[in-house]
């Protein structure tokens, strides 16, 4: 099956810095979301960005389906911006219409 | 409509016990999927319901796993015999459907302890 890879696995920021989390895909895909997990196991849909570029506030996300990679930006992190960030892809030409395929994940900690 | 609802939040149960957990999509959306959570692991699919008719089945879902959709509203998973193995985050989706498919959203999770 398609293969997701998230970089970094972790990250640690102080509040107000900036970063950027990475998402490669080894296939051709019709959808591409992150999703952002608290520390209670919600998962949130942050952005729907098979391809393009998209802002969101203080997050931002752009997908460069030619290249197979998405990136998710956060400006001026705040506290509550600590979980994990998961992408998540569906393949074109998928036998299950809708099937989602996870990375590993960011793991990501906003210290004050 | 508060979003997708799955219940019971959390589950601790004796190796060999059944379990069976519920999830309420939001109403109008007519495709559902379940997936499992394993500690440091991205969500993996385990199966979907176009309104009440399974359509497919992931390997991961053993003879021990059923799921049923009836009438196409809310959907159960029942767990058979239950392993260590089986604790896990139990994740309920549902979307719209149609030909574009949206964000997904997801409910709060059952998150099953076998002792």
């Amino acid at each position: 099956g398609i293969q997701v890879e998230q970089s970094p696995p972790d990250l640690i920021l102080q509040e107000g810095a900036n970063s950027t989390l990475r998402c490669n895909f080894s296939d051709s895909v019709n959808n591409l979301q992150w999703f952002h997990q608290n520390p209670w196991g919600q998962l949130i849909n942050l952005f729907y960005i098979p391809s393009g570029t998209k802002q969101n506030g203080r997050l931002s996300a752009t997908t460069v389906a030619t290249e197979r990679y998405s990136l998710l930006y956060i400006s001026s992190s705040q506290t509550t911006d600590s979980g994990v960030y998961f992408c998540a892809v569906e393949p074109q030409g998928g036998s299950t219409l809708g099937r989602l395929y996870f990375g590993r994940g960011t793991q990501l900690t906003v210290w004050p | 409509d508060t979003g997708v609802s799955q219940d019971p939040r959390h589950k601790i149960t004796k190796r060999g016990q059944n379990v069976t957990f519920r999830c309420d999509p939001i109403s109008e959306h007519n495709r559902l999927y379940w997936y499992r959570q394993t500690l440091g692991q991205g969500p993996e699919f385990l199966t979907y319901f176009q309104n009440e008719a399974q359509l497919e089945k992931s390997r991961l879902l053993s003879d021990r796993f059923s799921a049923e959709r009836p009438k196409g509203s809310f959907s159960t998973l029942e767990i058979q015999r239950t392993e260590q193995g089986d604790s896990a985050m139990y994740l309920c989706a549902s979307t719209p459907g149609g030909q574009v498919n949206y964000g997904y959203t997801f409910g709060s999770g059952t998150r099953l302890t076998v002792v």
